[in-house]
């Protein structure tokens, strides 16, 4: 079945420094790949994703992604944190080639440490 | 332009009564979907409408759930008769195009339901 998992619940981080949200997924065929984000009393906004091509995506925020299909996995990154990244992001993918609908992991709460 | 909305925001209502949350999408966008996320855990699929036909509704948990697009505009939610498990965040995502692969959703702020 698919899924994806999202195995750190908390994520601490100095500011200026460099964070990994990891992420891994399990899906048949091609992954269709999801970052999103959610701040504090906001609704889901989507940051980057992964269709085909380059391995390494860019998105919103200077917030980029690398797709591993060998480890099955796509980790969120940033070079340097900063303190208002601090929110709920979740990973997600796109169930089967056959529907829209996703499948998330169950979310990282970032915390960036001024 | 103006993002997904959704109302109300929060809904506080009592085990047994009914709630209807509703959900505007971005103009223009074909395909509407409802999530929710219940206790914290992950954000789960609940139906899909492709303007006002139910493309995929295979993550509705139960018949007192029942969604609609009349019109293939807004589209509502309502549970009837609410039950304590049904406590969380309702989100609403919209995207554009039905034909284009893996298309962009964007979600709403949610509704946080608090059945009790």
């Amino acid at each position: 079945a698919q899924s994806v998992a999202q195995p750190e619940d908390q994520v601490n981080v100095a500011e200026g420094n460099p964070l990994t949200v990891k992420c891994t997924y399990s899906v048949s065929g091609n992954p269709y790949l999801f970052w999103y984000v959610q701040y504090p009393n906001r609704g889901l906004q989507f940051l980057l994703k992964y269709i085909t091509g380059d391995n390494l995506v860019k998105g919103s925020y200077g917030f980029e992604a690398e797709f591993n299909k060998s480890q099955t996995s796509f980790h969120l990154k940033k070079p340097s944190a900063l303190v208002s990244d601090s929110a709920l992001y979740f990973c997600a993918v796109r169930a089967s080639s056959r529907t829209d609908k996703l499948i998330f992991g169950t979310g990282t709460r970032l915390q960036v440490f001024p | 332009e103006a993002g997904v909305t959704q109302f109300p925001s929060h809904s506080v209502i009592e085990k047994g009564q009914t709630v209807t949350l509703r959900c505007d999408p971005i103009s223009g966008h074909d395909n509407l979907y409802w999530y929710r996320r219940v206790m914290g855990k992950e954000i789960k699929f609940l139906l899909h409408f492709v303007k006002e036909s139910k493309q995929d509704e295979s993550g509705m948990p139960n018949n007192r759930f029942l969604a609609e697009r009349t019109g293939g505009t807004y589209s509502t939610l309502k549970v009837q008769p609410a039950e304590l498990e049904d406590s969380g965040v309702y989100f609403c995502a919209s995207s554009q195009n039905p034909a284009v692969t893996a298309d962009t959703q964007y979600f709403g702020p949610g509704t946080r339901l608090t059945v009790l």
